[in-house]
């Protein structure tokens, strides 16, 4: 069975830079995975951050970018937040119309 | 401006039925894939199925088992999830989602989700 893998949790420091990943199970994640990434504060619906590995929708700050790092998508934040505290989902396209989400990261600014 | 809307949510017995529906507005509603992801509570997104612009091509998650329905209307700019034979799992607030193009590009944007609650 396939898995996307995903660090449960992460910290960073208030202006820190954080690098989340996205993974496969089995096998290396490329760019015809379509990695995307999307940001879930607490209650409310996902926000798209990052798709298609490295292109930010208009509206998304520069401080989000997305690359594949070795095998693995990785979102990258500079300069953290307070308000980046949330949970981070990366999807992975699988083929034939179907995609799979990670567990999630839940990132913490402290 | 791209919104989304889901209804139909509600508390269902085991085994009962369900239609979700999603209105969209401010996009060519039949020029895209949609698709449905859901999100147990506490827990985290996953996908459930997508359908082609034409509503001809359907994608399911293989959980789904056919138990669920993809289905659009294009006139009324309206997507729709058939749930039969719920289950406890199936508990979760459901989210309508926009494609970039097709169902091969990733999801833009998202609803604010519906909950179903599949409870005696």
């Amino acid at each position: 069975q396939t898995v996307v893998t995903q660090e449960p949790s992460f910290s960073v420091s208030p202006g820190g830079t954080v690098t989340l990943t996205c993974g496969l199970n089995s096998g290396s994640v490329s760019t015809s995975h379509y990695p995307s990434w999307y940001q879930q504060t607490s209650g409310q619906a996902p926000r798209t951050l990052i798709y298609n590995t490295n292109t930010r929708p208009s509206g998304v700050p520069d401080r989000f970018s997305g690359s594949i790092l070795g095998n693995k998508a990785a979102l990258t934040i500079t300069g953290a937040q307070a308000g980046d505290e949330s949970d981070f989902y990366c999807v992975l396209y699988m083929g034939s119309g179907t995609w799979l989400f990670g567990g999630g990261t839940k990132l913490t600014v402290l | 401006e791209v919104q989304l809307l889901e209804s139909g949510g509600g508390l269902v017995q085991p085994g009962g039925s369900l239609r979700l529906s999603c209105t969209t507005s401010g996009f060519t509603f039949s020029s895209y894939a949609m698709s449905w992801v859901r999100q147990a509570p506490g827990k985290g997104l996953e996908w459930v199925s997508a359908i082609g612009g034409g509503g001809r091509s359907t994608y399911y998650a293989d959980f789904v088992k056919g138990r669920l329905t993809i289905s659009r209307d294009n006139a009324k700019d309206t997507l729709y999830l058939h749930m039969n034979s719920l289950r406890a799992e199936d508990t979760a607030v459901y989210f309508c989602a926009k494609h970039a193009v097709v169902a091969a590009t990733p999801i833009d944007y998202w609803g604010q989700g519906t909950l179903v609650t599949v409870s005696s």
